[in-house]
C-alpha cells in the first residue's frame, strides 16, 4: 500500500531550537495538509498546499512556524523557536486531484516534545 | 465556511451493542463527510465517505453512516461492537470544489467497548 512518510516519528527538543519536520506524499498526490492534533484543540488545520503552492496557511502561526514543498515529493514543517506550548502530534496528510472525492491519506505523525 | 460538531467526546458501549456516533455539520457549500478513526499512537485511516452519490455508506469493519440534509447529520453507525472497535473517531468536512477542498474536524469521538 502507498503511504505518506513523516519523519522523525519522536522529537524531543530544548525550548529556543529549531525543529524540522518532514513529509513525504504518496507520489502522484498534488495535495498535502498539515494539522497539528493535541489533547485541548484536537486536530487544527495548520497548512494546505496544492501542486506546491500554499492555498491556506491561517492556521499557523507566523512569527515561529513556516511551512514549505521545496519539491513534489517533500513537504517540510518548521518551528523557529520551539516553544513548550508547540508540543504535540504533527500529521501531514496527501490526496490526489479530486482528493475532496476520494479522502485524503494520513502518515503516522511526528509526536514533538519541547522541554 | 464549514464546520463539524462531534456529539459526546466519549461513548462507552458494551461488546455485541449497537455503536452510535454523532456528527452534525455546517457548510456553505454542498459538502463532502467523512468519518476516519484513530487507533492509540497511529494517523488517521479513513472509514468511509459521502460524496453525494448515495445517502447512504458502507464502510470499512462494518460501519455505515447515513447522510441527512434535512438534520445536517452524518452519523455512524455499526450493528455490533467489536473490542477491536475502541478507538477514537473523527467525523470531518470539505467542499466539493477544488477551491473549498480544505478538511476540516469535529473534536473527535473516544469509543470504549466493555466486554
Amino acid at each position: 500500500d502507498a503511504r505518506v512518510t513523516q519523519t522523525p516519528r519522536h522529537k524531543v527538543t530544548e525550548m529556543g531550537q529549531e525543529v524540522t519536520m518532514r513529509c513525504q506524499p504518496i507520489l502522484g498526490h498534488n495535495t498535502v495538509f498539515w494539522y497539528r492534533q493535541t489533547m485541548m484543540q484536537g486536530l487544527e488545520l495548520l497548512a494546505y498546499f496544492r501542486n506546491r503552492a500554499p492555498l491556506d496557511d491561517s492556521g499557523m502561526p507566523k512569527d515561529r512556524f513556516s511551512a514549505e514543498m521545496p519539491d513534489a515529493t517533500l513537504a517540510t514543517l518548521k518551528i523557529q523557536p520551539s516553544e513548550p506550548r508547540d508540543s504535540a502530534v504533527y500529521f501531514c496528510a496527501s490526496g490526489p486531484q479530486g482528493a475532496t472525492l476520494y479522502g485524503y491519506t494520513f502518515g503516522s505523525g511526528t509526536r514533538l516534545t519541547v522541554v | 465556511a464549514q464546520s463539524v460538531t462531534q456529539l459526546g467526546s466519549h461513548v462507552s458501549v458494551s461488546e455485541g451493542a449497537l455503536v452510535l456516533l454523532r456528527c452534525n455539520y455546517s457548510s456553505s457549500v454542498p459538502p463532502y463527510l467523512f468519518w476516519y478513526v484513530q487507533y492509540p499512537n497511529q494517523g488517521l485511516q479513513l472509514l468511509l465517505k459521502y460524496t453525494s452519490a448515495a445517502t447512504l455508506v458502507k464502510g470499512i469493519n462494518g460501519f455505515e453512516a447515513e447522510f441527512k440534509k434535512s438534520e445536517t447529520s452524518f452519523h455512524l453507525t455499526k450493528p455490533s461492537a467489536h473490542m477491536s472497535d475502541a478507538a477514537e473517531y473523527f467525523c470531518a468536512v470539505s467542499g466539493q470544489s477544488s477551491n473549498t477542498g480544505k478538511l476540516i474536524f469535529g473534536q473527535g469521538t473516544t469509543l470504549q467497548v466493555k466486554p
